[in-house]
């Protein structure tokens, strides 16, 4: 099946900085979600991005497909962004299978 | 408000028992999908269903059981055979559509075993 590696596994930020997280997969996708996880567990949806560039307030995403990438940006972090960070791909004929990555887990020090 | 809901939040069983974890959604989506979350890790599929009436074994499906007999509802049995069924499980919808779209959670259930 589809391999999606993210990294770094762990990210310590002092708030108001700003960072980079990867996610990588080893074929072609018919989609590509990003999530943020709680630290009640509940995932929420920040992008849909198969392709090209978002962005959503201080967040933004940019996947290049062909070269089978996916970057998400955090801009001047607040303790409100803390949680995880999943990458999750689709193939085309997969009918919404989500493949996740395992995570980048955020904490975002005052 | 339209969403998913599962129930209920926490879940004790003993070895040996069976326990039905419920999923409802009112978004109108055709697809559904149960996951699981071990500590660590990322999401992983026990069963979809692309419509009513009909599922479909994910990667981890050994252990479970699911039904879907109304769009609305997919309820996800943890039997006895599951070896090792604490995790957190995460239900989640889409709209059936093959160019894609966004998949949307329920807030999940832990699920422990004493």
């Amino acid at each position: 099946g589809i391999q999606v590696e993210q990294s770094p596994p762990d990210l310590i930020l002092q708030e108001g900085a700003n960072s980079t997280l990867r996610c990588n997969f080893s074929d072609s996708v018919n989609n590509l979600q990003w999530f943020h996880q709680n630290p009640w567990g509940q995932l929420i949806n920040l992008f849909y991005i198969p392709s090209g560039t978002k962005q959503n307030g201080r967040l933004s995403a940019t996947t290049v497909a062909t070269e089978r990438y996916s970057l998400l940006y955090i801009s001047s972090s607040q303790t409100t962004d803390s949680g995880v960070y999943f990458c999750a791909v689709e193939r085309g004929d997969s009918w919404g299978k989500l493949q996740f990555g395992a995570g980048t887990q955020v904490v975002v020090t005052p | 408000d339209g969403g998913i809901t599962q129930s209920p939040k926490y879940l004790f069983r003993k070895e040996g028992q069976n326990v039905t974890l419920s999923c409802e959604q009112n978004l109108n989506h055709d697809a559904m999908y149960w996951y699981r979350q071990d500590p660590g890790q990322g999401l992983r599929l026990i069963y979809y269903s692309q419509i009513v009436n009909d599922f479909q074994k994910g990667d981890i499906a050994e252990g479970y059981s699911v039904s879907r007999e109304k769009k609305e509802s997919f309820p996800l049995t943890v039997t006895s055979a599951q070896k090792n069924p604490t995790a957190f499980y995460l239900c989640a919808s889409k709209t059936r559509d093959r160019r894609g779209d966004t998949q949307y959670f329920g807030p999940g259930t832990r699920l422990t075993v004493l």
